[in-house]
């Protein structure tokens, strides 16, 4: 089945660095396009960036760009997400998702990991 | 602050007819499809409605979208207890070059 699985958040302190990777299995992943979306204790969803299948697309909400870098291994079916200068508004749990972007359904995010929590705190 | 308007929370007694609103504007609900998100407790968003108002394989059809102009709803029939989630809209917007939520909807089942 599809599956996807996050692993690499735990507690940092503010200006560190931490990086994220998810492992996908079950569909062809160099097929499909992947996000990553966060939600802060408490609160809602944001997305924060996606990457095309080839990995020659990106795109980053304002909230992260110049500090998160979005990356994928097809070989290993896996996508990373890079966060540096982390402050205490990045602390959420991140989620991957896979992203139905190419097939013009532009916020289709299905299914999603587990997730995985980032802390940002001194 | 989202530029997608839900309300904070929704409420039923079983076998109800519950309804939640997406309200936004012409960048984006106004020019591209909706999505639902239903989020229980503790566990991953899963996807709900795709397209405005097409159902994912899985998915109970008394689940159901709809969009209209600058506004959708996700309409629940037959409310269950089961159905005590979050649910999220998410939409592109074509001013921001990418997608956004709403808020999200606590939907409270009496």
């Amino acid at each position: 089945q599809v599956q996807l699985v996050e692993s690499g958040g735990g507690l940092v302190k503010p200006g560190g660095s931490l990086r994220l990777s998810c492992e996908a299995s079950g569909f062809t992943f160099s097929d499909y396009y992947m996000s990553w979306i966060r939600q802060a204790p408490g609160k809602g969803l944001e997305w924060i960036s996606y990457i095309s299948s080839s990995g020659s697309t990106i795109n980053y909400a304002d909230s992260v760009k110049g500090r998160f870098t979005i990356s994928r291994d097809n070989a290993k079916n896996s996508l990373y997400l890079q966060m540096n200068s982390l402050r205490g508004e990045d602390t959420a749990v991140y989620y991957c998702a896979r992203d139905y972007f190419a097939s013009g359904s532009y916020s289709r995010f299905d299914p999603w990991g587990q997730g995985t929590l980032v802390t940002v705190s001194s | 602050q989202s530029v997608v308007t839900q309300p904070p929370s929704a409420s039923g007694t079983p076998g109800q007819r519950v309804t939640i609103s997406c309200s936004g504007s012409s960048p984006n609900i106004g020019s591209n499809y909706v999505y639902w998100y239903q989020q229980v407790p503790g566990t991953a968003p899963k996807l709900l409605i795709y397209r405005s108002d097409q159902r994912p394989s899985g998915v109970p059809d008394r689940f159901s979208g709809s969009k209209s102009g600058t506004s959708a709803s996700l309409a629940i029939s037959g409310v269950r207890s089961e159905d005590e989630a979050d649910y999220y809209c998410a939409v592109w917007d074509d001013s921001l070059s990418g997608p956004v939520f709403g808020g999200g909807t606590k939907l409270t089942v009496l």
